[in-house]
This record gives structure tokens, sequence and C-alpha cells, in this order.
């Protein structure tokens, strides 16, 4: 059975960096790209960037929201994708949600709350 | 940027009655690369229909999508109770990728 584990959120102030993580079981999370998605509080979902696989160059594209502050990395000997926010905003105050695949998210973490305040 | 327009807002309906739920690009979308994700309350969205038109493993054949170009439609035939929730399109035909901002399906 595939699953997506996320990890890594919380309370942060303005201005810091906070990392989230994204393993999963049942698949080798190698094979594919990742992506990231968030919503924030009473908003619909908004789509952050992925990661291709190494296979396809791991090369990255970010939403105009996030370029410049958010990166998207990955370890696979490690199974794990990364979503590394610095700058942090208000505005960033969302759930944050992984999933499988660039283009066809068929699989999805269970989101991580980040808040954003001071 | 492809701006996704979906209506209604809301749609209030009772199970067993049959939902169409629209959303319009505002430019093509490319190969119809246009997906349907249904979200509930604190759980993860959850693909139901993808290329416009084929439904993800798993998902019920109650749920059918088509359309192509700009104007596509989520049809759901007979609602069940677990089907309300909010439904949200989604275009990966270009970049930056970009959603819907939902349709709400609530019990009447």
């Amino acid at each position: 059975d595939v699953q997506l584990v996320q990890s890594g959120g919380g309370l942060v102030q303005p201005g810091r960096s906070l990392r989230l993580s994204c393993t999963a079981s049942g698949l080798n999370l190698g094979d594919y790209a990742v992506s990231w998605v968030r919503q924030a509080p009473g908003k619909g979902l908004e789509w952050i960037g992925f990661i291709r696989s190494k296979a396809y160059g791991g090369t990255t594209d970010y939403a105009a929201s996030v370029k410049g502050r958010f990166t998207i990395s990955r370890d696979d000997s490690k199974n794990l994708a990364y979503l590394q926010m610095n700058s942090l905003k208000t505005a960033d105050t969302a759930v944050y949600y992984c999933t499988r695949g660039r283009l066809r998210f068929d699989y999805w973490g269970q989101g991580t709350l980040v808040t954003v305040s001071s | 940027e492809i701006v996704l327009t979906q209506s209604p807002g809301t749609l209030s309906l009772s199970p067993g009655q049959r939902a169409t739920l629209s959303c319009r690009a505002s430019q093509s979308v490319s190969s119809n690369y246009l997906a349907w994700h249904q979200h509930k309350p604190g759980q993860a969205p959850r693909l139901l229909i993808y290329d416009a038109s084929s439904r993800a493993t798993g998902i019920p054949d109650r749920f059918s999508g088509s359309g192509s170009g700009t104007d596509f439609t989520l049809t759901i035939s007979r609602l069940e109770p677990e089907d309300f929730a909010v439904y949200y399109c989604q275009q990966y035909g270009s970049s930056p990728f970009t959603f819907g901002p939902g349709t709400k399906v609530d019990i009447k």
C-alpha cells in the first residue's frame, strides 16, 4: 500500500526558515517526481512546485509566489523529498501537502500545518 | 498563467441526485491536461479524474469527466453520502499549474 508521510510543520516567526519532509512507503520515491501543494486557511489549493526524478534531470519548477524563497530537493538514498522554506511570510501560513508526480497527483501526504506568526 | 473558474460555487443536492460541476479555463489547456480532485476537511485531496476524462485507480464509475480546450465538466451520476465535499479542477498543461477555486457539494 502506497503512503506518503510528511513531517516538519509547526509555528515559525516571519522571516525565519522551516523545512518539510516527505517520505514514502510502498514505493521508491526516487522513481517519481514529487510536487508540493498548499492550502491557506479558508482558501483553495495552490500549486507550489515540483522536482523531477533524477532520471529526468532532477529539475525543479516553482510558482511565482514562492520562487526564490522555497526550494524543493530530494535525497533518494533516504527515500525523502524536502520543501525548504526561507524568508517566510504570514501569507505562507497553510497546510502543506506533498504529492507523487509532476502532472498527475495520484498519491498525497497527510498534510502538515505551517503557521507563520510573531 | 491559466486561470480556472469553477461553477457553481456551491451545489446543494440530495443523495441519489446527479451533480454537474463546471470548470472553465482562461485559455486552452494543452493536451487536455485537466484533473479533478475531491477534498474533504482534515483529509488529503484525492485524485478522481486526470487527462480530462480518465478515471484514477479505484474511483467509482459514478464519477466521470468530459470536455476539452477551455470547458470541462465533472459529473457524479448518483450522489452517495461520502461524495459531499469540495471539488477542485487543476490544469497541468502549462506552468504554473493552477487550481480552480473549488465547488462545494453539500447536502440539501
